[in-house]
């Protein structure tokens, strides 16, 4: 299957600070990548949707402009978690589709554990 | 937002044991239903996609099965083995949106 990377897996920050995280897709080209986050025993959550060259679309309830996403090319989407505050401490997981199989299935990253002390 | 629902929680079997865990969800609108096996830091690998009512597929010792009437799909595990040890992930997925359930963990102790 196709290859999705993120990085950092994990990432301690003081409150009051920003945090990038990045998301490839090594084998393929995604136009379309999705942001996720999960809170302890609770299910993955779509945060926003990454569209290359153009602004990310994000689910209600989720500020835009703490959560800045970029995606500038066709294999990397960023998240950047502005001014982090201990709330946002959470797991953040981003996923893409490979239009070679149809784009039926979606692949993930392996996820970034943020602190946020 | 879809209420995608999975069931047991967590899981722990025997060697050899075969087990079975659930995944439900709204039938209205449906479109696939994905499962995933998730071990711990790495990332979630995509088992099966079922579209269609009374689809079944098979990898393995591994099988799943659909039913888009009534909202649930089932996920088989034959003979487990520690290797199988994981999160087992469901989601529904309505047009382009994907809706998780919270996961089914299994222990497989040897």
């Amino acid at each position: 299957g196709a290859v999705v990377s993120q990085h950092p897996s994990w990432v301690i920050c003081k409150s009051g600070t920003s945090v990038k995280i990045e998301c490839r897709s090594l084998d393929f080209q995604a136009t379309t990548m999705f942001w996720y986050r999960q809170f302890p025993k609770q299910s993955l959550m779509l945060m926003a949707t990454s569209n290359e060259g153009s602004k990310a679309t994000y689910e209600q309830g989720v500020e835009k402009d703490k959560f800045l996403i970029n995606h500038a090319s066709l294999t990397l989407s960023t998240l950047t978690v502005t001014s982090a505050h201990p709330e946002d401490s959470s797991f953040y997981i981003c996923s893409a589709r490979d239009p070679r199989t149809g784009g039926t299935e979606a692949f993930f990253g392996q996820g970034t554990r943020l602190t946020v002390v | 937002i879809l209420n995608v629902e999975q069931s047991p929680q967590s899981l722990h079997v025997q060697e050899g044991d075969s087990t079975n865990f659930t995944c439900s969800f709204p039938s209205s609108n449906f479109y696939a239903l994905h499962w995933y096996r998730w071990e711990t830091a790495k990332s979630p690998e995509a088992l099966f996609v079922m579209t269609l009512n009374g689809d079944e597929k098979k990898k393995g010792r591994i099988s799943a099965t659909l039913n888009t009437k009534e909202g649930y799909s089932y996920l088989y595990i034959k003979g487990s083995q520690p290797e199988d040890s994981a999160t087992y992930l469901c989601a529904s997925r309505t047009g382009n949106q994907f809706y998780f359930g919270t996961g089914t963990s299994l222990t497989v102790i040897p």
